[in-house]
């Protein structure tokens, strides 16, 4: 089975700057991934995912994600956040295809 | 608007009363997830149906219970509620088809709001 570690519940940060939600995932086979974001009162929104290929994924909001198979790690990055990116993110795994499993999330709060 | 439509977005109910929750998948999709979040237990897999037949089943509780009918719309039914029931319901579709990439792709619906007071 596989799971995933968030291991930031909530990562403050100031508008403009850089961020970085890491994602940990445990499986013995190889598998996807993925980044939801969850804007208040709404639903989950893909915002990116690895499947194959180039490990350097681009999202939508100009976020992206490094798949990196050693470290078994797939962290979401922004170079510049905006206050509209507050919102909760959630890291997923599936393999094949299996249903996903969440991370408990990560709460992202930008500040003017 | 992911294609996905929920119903009702939000639910108030009593303890031990039972409730029905609707979804309608995205046009083409042939499979359906549900999915519970709560603020402990995070965002749980309750159970998978694929073009009418029950696929995958994670922490669903006896006392919930789902189908995916003929048009592949979906319920979940919730019975003898519990106050650790109320939580935000998502369903989800993916084509469930096999792909190039063999990857299943879930858009997720705007969830329903349970409460049971």
């Amino acid at each position: 089975a596989q799971s995933v570690t968030q291991l930031d519940s909530q990562v403050p940060v100031f508008e403009e700057a850089p961020v970085e939600l890491r994602c940990n995932y445990s499986s013995s086979v190889s598998v996807y991934l993925f980044w939801y974001v969850q804007y208040p009162n709404q639903g989950l929104q893909l915002l990116l995912k690895y499947l194959s290929g180039s490990t350097l994924v681009k999202g939508i909001n100009g976020f992206e994600a490094e798949f990196n198979k050693s470290q078994t790690s797939f962290h979401l990055r922004k170079p510049s956040v905006h206050i509209s990116d507050t919102a909760e993110y959630f890291c997923a795994v599936s393999r094949g295809y299996s249903t996903l499993t969440f991370g408990k999330g990560t709460m992202l709060l930008v500040s003017p | 608007d992911s294609g996905v439509t929920q119903t009702p977005k939000h639910l108030i109910t009593a303890t031990g009363q039972r409730v029905t929750l609707r979804c309608s998948p995205r046009s083409g999709d042939l499979s359906v997830y549900w999915y519970q979040q709560s603020l402990d237990q995070g965002l749980q897999f309750l159970i998978q149906y694929y073009n009418g037949e029950e696929r995958a089943k994670g922490n669903i509780l006896e006392r919930f219970s789902a189908q995916q009918f003929p048009d592949l719309h979906s319920e979940l039914n919730l019975s003898s509620l519990e106050l650790g029931d109320s939580a935000l319901y998502f369903c989800a579709s993916s084509s469930g088809r096999q792909g190039a990439t063999g990857a299943n792709v879930l858009t997720f619906g705007a969830g329903s709001r349970l409460t049971v007071l």
